[in-house]
């Protein structure tokens, strides 16, 4: 166990619509990151924020978008869902040090 | 360009047949190498950290090592719950972006 939870497991979306992602960090992580993982390939970095802020980008289009709140938890909204973007989404929380992974999300936008 | 490649794509062992997975890697300034274990629809499982080359760290029947150019997980008389899919990923010497940067993985199954 990682301390790092997300919800929901699994969801199912139309193309074109909003969703949210939201992941808990491990208590006292300041900085948690997001990544896209499509069947049989690595993760793919989305972003990442730093008390409160974002820091750092991927290679994503800004209708990826995201939340840090101040008691760990934080939030992963994609707008105009396309069919592409049916994935496992992973949160992961750090302390400076190595990343713990949440169980992930599975999006399949159809 | 930043770069991970992992081999081979998929391994398939007998229970206690020892082997290697591969890592190579091309980044500008590395600032750590991790090795994760992957189960499938679950998230990565921390393995290894290593940071300059001739490190090397042990856990149970796994061991890394790392070069300038790659780094190797070995594994010594695997069990069948050793099947996973195992990622390698490096953080590079960028100043404005913390990513790891990724390989597509190993899928490693140990049949008994």
């Amino acid at each position: 166990e990682t301390g790092v939870t997300q919800s929901p497991t699994h969801l199912i979306k139309t193309r074109g619509q909003q969703v949210t992602l939201r992941c808990s960090s491990q208590s006292g992580h300041n900085t948690v990151s997001w990544y896209q993982q499509a069947l049989g390939q690595g993760p793919q970095f989305i972003f990442q924020y730093y008390r409160e802020e974002e820091n750092g980008r991927g290679n994503f289009p800004p209708r990826f978008s995201g939340l840090q709140f101040p008691n760990y938890s934080s939030e992963l909204n994609v707008n105009a869902l396309e069919l592409d973007d049916s994935a496992l989404y992973l949160c992961a929380s750090s302390l400076g040090g190595r990343p713990y992974f949440g169980p992930g999300t599975r999006l399949l936008v159809l | 360009e930043d770069q991970v490649t992992q081999s081979p794509e998929a391994l398939r062992l007998q229970e206690g047949e020892s082997s290697s997975l591969n890592c190579s890697y091309t980044v500008s300034g590395l600032r750590g190498l991790f090795w994760y274990r992957q189960d499938p629809g679950k998230g990565p499982e921390f393995l290894f950290t290593l940071y300059s080359a001739g490190e090397e760290k042990e856990k149970e029947r796994l061991k890394a090592t790392l070069t300038k150019k790659e780094s190797f997980l070995h594994i010594t008389a695997p069990k069948p719950e050793d099947s996973a899919t195992y990622l390698c990923a490096v953080r590079a010497n960028m100043d404005s972006n913390y990513q790891l940067i990724w390989g597509a993985g190993t899928k490693l199954i140990i049949k008994p």
